[in-house]
C-alpha cells in the first residue's frame, strides 16, 4: 500500500532560524512528490513539487524541499523562517499510473518571535 | 484569473439528508478532484472527473457520487448523510489530472 509519513506532529522554531519539516514516503513506482500549506479554515496552497531532474527543488515563499531516493524522503526546508509561516503542511505522492494524492496526516508548523 | 471555487462555504445538514457541493475548476483545467478532510487530518481522495466521467475513485461508499459538466465544473453528492459525513470537503483541479492540483477553499459540512 502506498502511504506518506510526516512523523512530526508539530515543529516549533524560532523566527530567523532555519526550518525543516520531514517527509518519508512508500509507494510502488516513480514518486511525484508535493507540498501544500494550509492556513486556518483555508484551502490548501500549493508550495512546491518534484517530478524528475534536480533532487533540490525550489518553490513558493523561499521554501525549497530534497528529494533523496535512497531514504524515500522530501523534507521540507527554509533557511530562515518568518512569523508568518506558522502554518499546516502536508506532504503528499502520487505515482504515474495513479491520479491520486496521498496525503500525510500534516505538521503544524509554529514560528516564534 | 480566478483560481478553484467551491460553493457554498457552511453546510449544515441532519443525518439521513442529502448534499450537493459544487466546484469551478481554475480558468484551462479540465479535470476535477474531490477530497475529504476531516478535523487534524489528511485530505483523503473520494474521485476524480475527466471528460464528465469518474476517472478514478477512493475508498468511499456509493453514497458518494459526482457529476462533471461540459463547462468542466463538477459537483459532489452525497446521500444518507451520516455524523462521520461532517469534514472539510476539498475541490481540486488540473490539466488532465496529471499536473499539479490546485485547490479551492473548501465547504464545511457538518451533520447533525
Amino acid at each position: 500500500a502506498q502511504s506518506v509519513a510526516q512523523p512530526e506532529d508539530q515543529v516549533n522554531v524560532a523566527e530567523g532560524n532555519p526550518l525543516t519539516v520531514k517527509c518519508t514516503y512508500s509507494v510502488s513506482g516513480n514518486p511525484y512528490l508535493f507540498w501544500y500549506v494550509q492556513y486556518p479554515n483555508r484551502g490548501l496552497q500549493f508550495l512546491l513539487k518534484y517530478i524528475t531532474g534536480d533532487n533540490l527543488v525550489k518553490g513558493s515563499y523561499g521554501f525549497e524541499a530534497e528529494f533523496n531516493k535512497s531514504q524515500t524522503s522530501f523534507h521540507l526546508k527554509k533557511p530562515s523562517a518568518l512569523v508568518s509561516d506558522s502554518a499546516l503542511y502536508f506532504c503528499a505522492v502520487r505515482v504515474d499510473s495513479n491520479y491520486q494524492l496521498i496525503w500525510g496526516a500534516g505538521t503544524k508548523l509554529i514560528i516564534k518571535p | 484569473d480566478a483560481g478553484v471555487t467551491q460553493s457554498p462555504t457552511h453546510l449544515i445538514k441532519t443525518r439521513g439528508q442529502q448534499v450537493t457541493l459544487r466546484c469551478s475548476p481554475k480558468s484551462g483545467h479540465d479535470t476535477v478532484s474531490w477530497y475529504q478532510q476531516a478535523l487534524g487530518q489528511g485530505p483523503q481522495f473520494i474521485f476524480q472527473y475527466y471528460e464528465e466521467e469518474e476517472r478514478q475513485r477512493g475508498n468511499f461508499p456509493d453514497r458518494f457520487s459526482g457529476h462533471q459538466f461540459p463547462n468542466y465544473s463538477s459537483e459532489l453528492n452525497v446521500n444518507a448523510l451520516l455524523l462521520g459525513d461532517s469534514a472539510l470537503y476539498l475541490c481540486a483541479s488540473s490539466f488532465q489530472g496529471r499536473e499539479t492540483q490546485y485547490f479551492g477553499p473548501g465547504t464545511r459540512l457538518l451533520v447533525l
